[in-house]
């Protein structure tokens, strides 16, 4: 089965701080992806990678930025945390190589900024 | 660009109800549909999906069929159960474009099931 593991469950950082949050797929899925998950909003999506390297914004990557430098490995950066980015974060793999599109999800980060 | 539109909850059912959760789509070319799900402080599973018209979906009881015509991916169980309180959500899945194969979500329905 596959497993995308984030680094924390629960974090609290205070405002303005830099924070990273952490995700990995074991899978050698070639895309990642992460998305925050909001109240009445649903999923949004910020950032994602198709490749090493690789990265495409989403529809809300204002205040984030992302690094892949392993296929294994997307971390989401928050420059300067803001209260705001108060919310739940969800990172996910897919592959095309089986021709489907689903994507396989880790259990979630709830990031509370202070 | 592309859409998801469903049903607003919560929705609230007694046990053995029967369970509609309408889900409606605007995309250009032929999207992969899904529904999935999400269980109170998990990340997201996948309970069902459909890669093109007239296909359907299922998984744990639960059905959906792909159809074209309406644009719409309705999730349906005949007998719900209290374990099948949770979040769920429609997406979709454009092809090869410039996107890539991004999902677009909906924003979810909370189901509750009571005895």
């Amino acid at each position: 089965d596959v497993k995308v593991t984030q680094s924390s469950r629960y974090l609290v950082k205070r405002t303005g701080e830099k924070v990273f949050l952490e995700c990995v797929q074991d899978m050698d899925h070639e895309n990642m992806f992460w998305y925050r998950q909001d109240p009445g909003l649903g999923l949004r999506l910020i950032y994602f990678s198709y490749d090493v390297k690789m990265k495409e914004k989403g529809d809300i990557p204002e205040g984030y930025s992302v690094s892949r430098e392993k296929k294994e490995r997307f971390s989401l950066i928050l420059e300067s945390a803001s209260t705001n980015q108060t919310s739940m974060y969800l990172c996910a793999s897919s592959t095309l190589r089986q021709g489907t599109t689903e994507a396989f999800f880790g259990q979630g980060t709830r990031l509370t900024v202070v | 660009g592309n859409s998801v539109t469903q049903m607003e909850g919560p929705v609230t059912l007694s046990e053995e109800a029967f369970l509609t959760i309408n889900c409606t789509y605007t995309a250009t070319g032929y999207p992969s549909l899904f529904w999935y799900v999400q269980y109170p402080g998990e990340g997201l599973q996948l309970l069902l999906k459909a890669t093109k018209a007239d296909d359907k979906g299922s998984n744990k009881g639960f059905e959906a069929t792909y159809r074209k015509e309406t644009t719409s991916f309705h999730l349906e169980k005949g007998s719900v159960q209290v374990s099948d309180s949770a979040v769920y959500f429609c997406a979709l899945s454009a092809g090869l474009t410039g996107g890539g194969n991004k999902l677009t979500f909906g924003t979810g329905t909370q189901l509750k099931v009571e005895l």
